[in-house]
C-alpha cells in the first residue's frame, strides 16, 4: 500500500527566502509519479510540479524545484524567493502503476500550511 | 490553458436528498477522477472512470454513490440519500494517460448538508 507522508502541518517564511515542504513516500513500485499540488484559501487545487520515479533530474517548474532522492523515498518541494501569494496549503502526491498497467488515483499526503511573512 | 469547469460552487442539500455534482473535463483526457475533501482533511480518492466505466474506486464511494458521463463531454457524481457526513469539497480531475501529465483538477464544489 502506497503513503505520502507530510511531517510539518504548518511552516512560516519570510518573504523573498526560500522555503522547503517535505515529503516522504512509500511504494513497491518501481515506477511511480510524485506531484505537488497548492490548495489556497479559495479552494482550488493547482499543479506545481512532477517528477517521474525513472527521471535522473530533479524536476524545476520556475520558483519551484523538487529535492528527489529516491533512496531515502523523499521528494521535498522548494520554493525559492517566497511571496505572499504563496501563503497556501502545500499537498504531496503520488500515483503509480495498478497491477493492470494504467496509471490512476492519485494519493494525497495531508499537507503543510505555508504562510509566507511580510 | 484547458480547465476542467465544475458545477455548482457550492450546493445546499437537506439530509436525505440526493445531489448530482457535474464535472467538464477536459476535452482530450482520457481519465477522469473525483475525490473529497472534508474540511481541513487531505484530499481522498473515491472513484476513476475509464472507457465508458469505473476503473477503480475508493471503500468510500460504496452503493450511496454513482458516476456517469451521460455525453461526450460531462462527467458527474450522483449521491443518494445524503448524510451529514458527506459534506465536503468533491474535485473533479481529468488526466492524459501518460503517467507523466498531471491530473487536472476542477475548483470544486462545496456540498453542504443540512
Amino acid at each position: 500500500a502506497q503513503k505520502i507522508t507530510q511531517t510539518q502541518p504548518g511552516m512560516f517564511v519570510q518573504e523573498k527566502e526560500a522555503v522547503t515542504l517535505d515529503c516522504t513516500y512509500d511504494t513497491s513500485d518501481q515506477s511511480y509519479g510524485l506531484f505537488w499540488y497548492k490548495q489556497p484559501s479559495s479552494g482550488e487545487m493547482i499543479f506545481l510540479i512532477y517528477q517521474g520515479s525513472y527521471d535522473e533530474q530533479n524536476a524545476t517548474e520556475g520558483r519551484y524545484s523538487l529535492n528527489f532522492q529516491k533512496a531515502r523515498k523523499s521528494a521535498n518541494l522548494v520554493i525559492s524567493a517566497s511571496q505572499l501569494g504563496d501563503s497556501a496549503m502545500y499537498f504531496c502526491a503520488m500515483r503509480d502503476r495498478l497491477p493492470t498497467g494504467g496509471y490512476q488515483k492519485v494519493t494525497f499526503g495531508i499537507g503543510t500550511k505555508l504562510q509566507v511573512i511580510p | 490553458e484547458p480547465e476542467v469547469t465544475q458545477t455548482p460552487s457550492h450546493q445546499v442539500t437537506q439530509m436525505g436528498q440526493e445531489v448530482i455534482l457535474r464535472c467538464v473535463p477536459i476535452s482530450n483526457h482520457l481519465y477522469f477522477y473525483w475525490y473529497r475533501q472534508i474540511l481541513g482533511q487531505k484530499v481522498e480518492f473515491l472513484v476513476s472512470f475509464y472507457n465508458n466505466e469505473i476503473s477503480e474506486k475508493s471503500e468510500i464511494f460504496d452503493d450511496q454513490f454513482s458516476v456517469e458521463r451521460p455525453d461526450g463531454s460531462n462527467f458527474t457524481l450522483k449521491i443518494r440519500s445524503t448524510k451529514l457526513e458527506d459534506s465536503a469539497m468533491y474535485f473533479c480531475a481529468s488526466s492524459d494517460e501518460q503517467p507523466r501529465q498531471p491530473q487536472h483538477f476542477g475548483d470544486g464544489t462545496r456540498l453542504s448538508i443540512l
